[in-house]
């Protein structure tokens, strides 16, 4: 059984970089695609994108400017850097695993609420 | 606006059957899987159906999942207020290269 905890500061400044990490427990780190979603207080789910165990990436169009996942091996872990944030990135940030790279979330983190203000 | 549309509420009293709809394109419903997800009211998701129609094991049978051309839909049978929480349609768009979710339909048992 799979277990995600995911963490990271609560409060980023407008323009810094949000930083998060997902340490997975119970489960090989040599499998799955490690993905990031976030979802707006309030509002729906939206994808931000997955790192492959071969290291391989694949991001949201709209994000792939900003967004870099990254992972390690060595801690069980992977991570999620989004910079030059700004309010519209305030969101509830899952980690979760997908088993098919195609949008077979199994294991869900319990998300990370992390606000953007000065 | 979310790439794939869900009504944003459906309701329904306890022991009735209720349908959410999801409705997308030829370049990810048309062409790939579709999943479904549950949230309850301050947790994260959870897969109930994967493969347009395939329950995850534990998932009750009360829920069925169904795809047809460019829109699927997921139907709750026997209604319980356990049911009452936030539906995602999932899919991959071949398009955008990445998974697109629906906006959300609020399930409501009156």
């Amino acid at each position: 059984q799979v277990q995600l905890l995911g963490s990271g500061p609560g409060l980023v400044k407008p323009s810094e970089t949000l930083s998060l990490t997902c340490i997975v427990s119970g489960g090989s780190i040599s499998s799955y695609y490690w993905s990031w979603i976030r979802q707006p207080p309030g509002k729906g789910l939206e994808w931000i994108g997955y790192i492959y165990y071969s290291g391989s990436t694949n991001y949201n169009p709209s994000l792939r400017s900003r967004v870099t996942i990254s992972l390690d091996t060595s801690k069980n872990q992977f991570s999620l850097k989004l910079n030059s944030v700004t309010a519209a990135d305030t969101a509830v940030y899952y980690c979760a695993t997908d088993a098919s790279g195609w949008g077979y979330f199994d294991y869900w983190g319990q998300g990370a609420l992390v606000t953007v203000s000065s | 606006q979310s790439v794939l549309t869900q009504p944003p509420s459906a309701s329904g009293t306890p022991g009735q059957r209720v349908t959410i709809s999801c409705s997308g394109s030829s370049s990810n419903i048309g062409s790939n899987y579709v999943y479904w997800y549950q949230q309850l009211p301050g947790t994260a998701p959870k897969l109930l159906i994967y493969s347009n129609n395939q329950r995850l094991s534990g998932v009750p049978d009360r829920f069925s999942g169904s795809k047809s051309g460019t829109s699927a839909s997921l139907a709750i049978s026997g209604l319980r207020s356990e049911d009452e929480a936030d539906y995602y349609c999932a899919a991959w768009d071949d398009s955008l290269s990445g998974v697109v979710f629906g906006g959300g339909t609020k399930l409501t048992v009156l």
